[in-house]
């Protein structure tokens, strides 16, 4: 069954070290997104693509960085972490092939902790 | 610009009591809307969708053009309803993105 993937599930970094963060998809589907959720701010979108080559920014998309090098994978960089990033990160992903409007397919979520 | 508002971040009902989640929305345009569910150490899943008008779970949701508004009714709860719910707002002007509310938080209680 195709499915959303992250990895990994849980992580405790220090400040100011890099991290990454994976997410892996095998819906074939050409829109994926990620989001971080806070309490009392609900899901915020950081960074999203809509293809390979292609990367866009969100509403809260600094310091973290995306690339999209083929379809599947959509790997999330804190380039420096920093306390303020502590959070539960998801990846998902749309279809957007035939309509710009398509259901999000949620990945289990990394809980990122920077200490 | 498109905004989503849930007035409630907490909602606490008793097991066969009537809910409803509210969801307002602000959008230029005609917006396709989204009620997502989140469970206890479970993944975001969609719903129900407007656009496919199904009851999921027993649970409906109506879009009110005129009053903005795409909220959320189950007439009986039951207490595994207990969950984050979220409502979402996607539409031609934004392109494929999703616009979430802050989410509100059920609790049904026995």
């Amino acid at each position: 069954d195709a499915e959303i993937t992250q990895s990994p599930r849980h992580k405790i970094t220090e400040t100011g070290r890099q991290v990454t963060l994976a997410c892996h998809q095998t819906w074939n589907h050409n829109n994926m997104f990620w989001y971080r959720q806070d309490l009392g701010h609900g899901l915020r979108l950081i960074h999203y693509s809509y293809g390979v080559q292609d990367t866009n920014k969100g509403e809260v998309s600094d310091g973290y960085s995306v690339s999209r090098s083929n379809t599947e994978d959509l790997p999330l960089t804190l380039e420096s972490a920093a306390s303020s990033q502590t959070s539960v990160y998801f990846c998902a992903s749309s279809d957007g092939a035939s309509s710009s409007t398509d259901t999000q397919y949620f990945g289990p979520g990394t809980r990122l902790t920077v200490l | 610009a498109q905004r989503v508002t849930q007035p409630e971040k907490l909602l606490s009902v008793f097991k066969g009591a009537p809910v409803e989640l509210k969801c307002n929305y602000s959008y230029s345009g005609s917006p396709e809307l989204f009620w997502y569910v989140q469970y206890s150490r479970q993944r975001l899943q969609l719903l129900l969708r407007h656009i496919s008008r199904e009851s999921i779970k027993g649970f409906t949701a109506d879009l009110n053009k005129g009053e903005t508004s795409f909220h959320l009714k189950k007439p009986f709860a039951q207490e595994e309803d207990s969950a984050m719910y979220y409502c979402a707002l996607s539409g031609w002007t934004n392109a494929g993105k999703s616009t979430f509310g802050d989410g509100t938080t059920l609790t049904v209680k026995p």
